[in-house]
């Protein structure tokens, strides 16, 4: 079975400053791993994602995520916050062999300030 | 592009009553999902279809129904609405052939109160 752990429910980070949002998983398969971004009111949406490709992966407003195998992570980073960045961030894994169901963590809530 | 619709956007039951929750793609997906969404809690997957006329438990099936009798439409049924199914339903869909798998698209959501 498949699992990722968010630590941190809430993140505060000051305008500019480094984005790191932590995702640590637990798969017994080669996983497949994401990001996805939610806003106030909204659906998900597929911030990036890792298949099996490159580790260092880049997704859309500057994001970007590194697969560490050795330290079963795949910590979320952006070099500069901006206030649009305010929203509640989920990782989620899937097998990618077989069978696939999509599991999510709990979110973490990034608040920017200026 | 539409990509995954759900209707209604927000809805309040009383307790007893029943309901269904509609999603449709037009991405020509075969894997459909609906998954609910409590504070603190993260989504947590309700059913799940892999094609037309196959669909299967996730974590949280107890009070629901689900059917898939075309690839676009996975509607869930809330049979006797109960006040612990208040949360916010999102439905997904996403492509898988073999180790193929675009990641989901999500639907807008539909926020529930059951009073």
């Amino acid at each position: 079975a498949q699992s990722v752990t968010q630590l941190g429910s809430h993140v505060s980070v000051s305008e500019g400053a480094l984005v790191l949002l932590r995702c640590n998983y637990s798969s017994s398969v080669p996983p497949y791993l994401f990001w996805y971004v939610q806003y106030p009111n909204q659906g998900l949406q597929l911030l990036l994602k890792y298949t099996s490709a490159a580790t260092l992966v880049k997704g859309i407003n500057g994001f970007e995520a590194e697969f560490k195998k050795s330290e079963t992570s795949f910590h979320l980073t952006k070099p500069s916050a901006h206030m649009s960045d305010a929203a509640e961030y989920f990782c989620a894994v899937t097998r990618n062999t077989g069978f696939q169901k999509l599991v999510f963590g709990t979110g973490t809530r990034l608040l920017v300030s200026p | 592009n539409a990509g995954v619709t759900q209707t209604p956007k927000f809805r309040i039951l009383k307790i007893g009553q029943s309901m269904t929750l509609q999603c449709t793609q037009d991405m020509n997906h075969n894997y459909m999902y609906w998954y609910r969404q409590d504070p603190g809690m993260g989504l947590k997957l309700i059913y799940y279809s892999v094609g037309a006329g196959i669909t299967d438990k996730g974590e949280v099936p107890n009070g629901y129904n689900v059917s898939r009798s075309t690839t676009e439409d996975f509607p869930l049924r809330l049979e006797l609405a109960a006040p612990s199914q208040t949360s916010v339903y999102f439905c997904a869909s996403s492509y898988v052939v073999g180790a193929f798998n675009t990641e989901a698209f999500f639907g807008q959501g539909t926020r529930l109160t059951v009073v």
